[in-house]
């Protein structure tokens, strides 16, 4: 069974510039999670799906930032205009279940994002 | 939101067992314990998780003290490819938010 998988896994890109990020999560999980580390800083989460609806996007940036799951499958990240600060590492996760119920999430390699 | 507090950094022999403490004291009573490690630059993997009892499977061993204040996780025979950053995390009550923090850098050598 296939894992997140999440495209591209690199991408550099300059001050201004547009980027999409893709993530596939694993087949049959409806809860999708996109996750950041950013230079010198801890993984924070971003926001939460549920099939195709967001649940939690608390921790989205701010506004240049545009995170969908059209048909509740992949989901897609666009940062537009991409800034400096948004240079770091993008990880998408998956889950069958919502973790209150002590389920796991399952994080893909990651997207790594260097803006110039 | 609910923390953990890791050391930096240990070190621990080829062949040897590592034990990896996390001390989570603001825990609510319904909060699991969870351990991912990142290899190098790879993805956050899954270790274990727990609530209150003592859990193992076939990566490691997780032992949650009573008062669910404080956990440790053990490696029972650490090899060199178990050297990564492992990370205790808690989830923020009532979300579905994994609270990363700095984590432990576990350097197994030979």
């Amino acid at each position: 069974e296939a894992g997140v998988t999440q495209f591209p896994s690199h991408s550099v890109i300059e001050k201004g510039q547009t980027v999409t990020l893709r993530c596939d999560p694993i087949s049959g999980h409806d809860n999708l999670y996109w996750y950041r580390r950013v230079m010198g800083k801890e993984i924070k989460f971003l926001l939460h799906f549920v099939k195709e609806s967001k649940q939690d996007e608390s921790g989205m940036p701010n506004n240049r930032f545009l995170a969908e799951r059209t048909g509740g499958t992949y989901s897609t990240l666009k940062v537009q205009p991409a800034e400096l600060e948004d240079s770091g590492v993008y990880f998408c996760a998956s889950s069958q279940e919502r973790l209150g119920s002590g389920n796991t999430i399952y994080f893909g390699e990651g997207s790594w994002l260097t803006v110039v | 939101d609910a923390k953990t507090t890791q050391p930096p950094s240990m070190d621990c022999a080829e062949g040897r067992a590592a034990n990896l403490p996390c001390n989570h004291s603001t825990i609510s009573g319904n909060e699991y314990v969870y351990w991912y490690r990142q290899i190098h630059s790879q993805g956050p993997q899954y270790i274990i998780h727990g609530l209150k009892n003592n859990e193992t499977n076939e990566m490691a061993s997780l032992i949650i003290t009573e008062d669910r204040k404080s956990s440790t996780l053990i490696l029972p025979h650490a090899t060199l490819r178990d050297t990564a950053v492992y990370y205790c995390i808690v989830r923020a009550p009532n979300t579905d938010k994994l609270i990363f923090g700095t984590g432990t850098r576990l350097q197994v050598f030979p």
